[in-house]
């Protein structure tokens, strides 16, 4: 049974350009979570997702951020004329019923705005 | 607004003994709480989960949860130098999984 997968587990881009870190969650799981970490600092709630549906953005960016979680495939975390204050860590974590069970976390995507 | 307290450290223990970490939380409506680890570089791990008040026991580690305190805590039995990490308290309150900031554990031998 594969973990939370994320890609690119790297990524860099230029200011201005846009940035898109995708999730796939664990087989089972319905529900994802997105966070950001900065260096030294802790998990930053963005976005609480389930299937079809934004339960709770309370935590994104008013502007240049958007996440989705279609029907079929991987959740889409969206980051439009990135800059470099964007620059971070950006996890993800499934659950398979929402906060009631234990969510597990993918590796991460690290980006890079140059 | 909903936030999870943790005491930052570093918390430094010897080999061998208890570590005890803390975490406090505002949101007197929250139902579950979980603990995680985190090594420098790397993603968190779920190490215990707990929805109820009192003790939950799994090998070395123990949680415990007090409500009406809004308090939860994670006991770390015969410390190794592995352990050295930092721990996430995580809490679910309303329609977030909110973290704090983590508490640094250095265990030396």
């Amino acid at each position: 049974n594969a973990g939370v997968m994320q890609n690119p587990r790297h990524l860099v881009r230029r200011r201005g350009q846009e940035a898109r870190l995708r999730c796939s969650p664990m087989k089972g799981h319905s529900h994802v979570y997105w966070y950001r970490q900065l260096p030294e600092e802790g998990l930053k709630f963005m976005v609480y997702l389930q299937k079809e549906n934004i339960i709770d953005e309370s935590g994104m960016p008013k502007e240049r951020f958007s996440a989705e979680f279609p029907k079929e495939g991987p959740s889409i975390l969206r980051i439009q004329q990135v800059v470099r204050g964007d620059s971070a860590a950006y996890f993800c974590a499934s659950s398979p019923q929402g906060l009631k069970t234990e969510a597990f976390f993918g590796q991460g995507t690290r980006l890079t705005v140059v | 607004q909903k936030e999870v307290e943790q005491n930052s450290g570093p918390l430094s223990v010897p080999e061998g003994a208890i570590a005890s970490l803390n975490c406090t939380y505002s949101d007197r409506v929250s139902q579950s709480f979980f603990w995680y680890r985190q090594y420098s570089g790397k993603s968190p791990e779920l190490i215990m989960s707990i929805y109820s008040n009192g003790d939950k026991e799994d090998g070395r580690f123990t949680a415990q949860l007090n409500k009406a305190s809004q308090y939860v805590s994670l006991l770390i039995r015969d410390s190794q130098p592995s352990d050295s990490a930092t721990y996430l308290c995580a809490v679910g309150a309303g329609t977030a999984l909110i973290f704090g900031k983590g508490t640094t554990l250095s265990v030396s031998s």
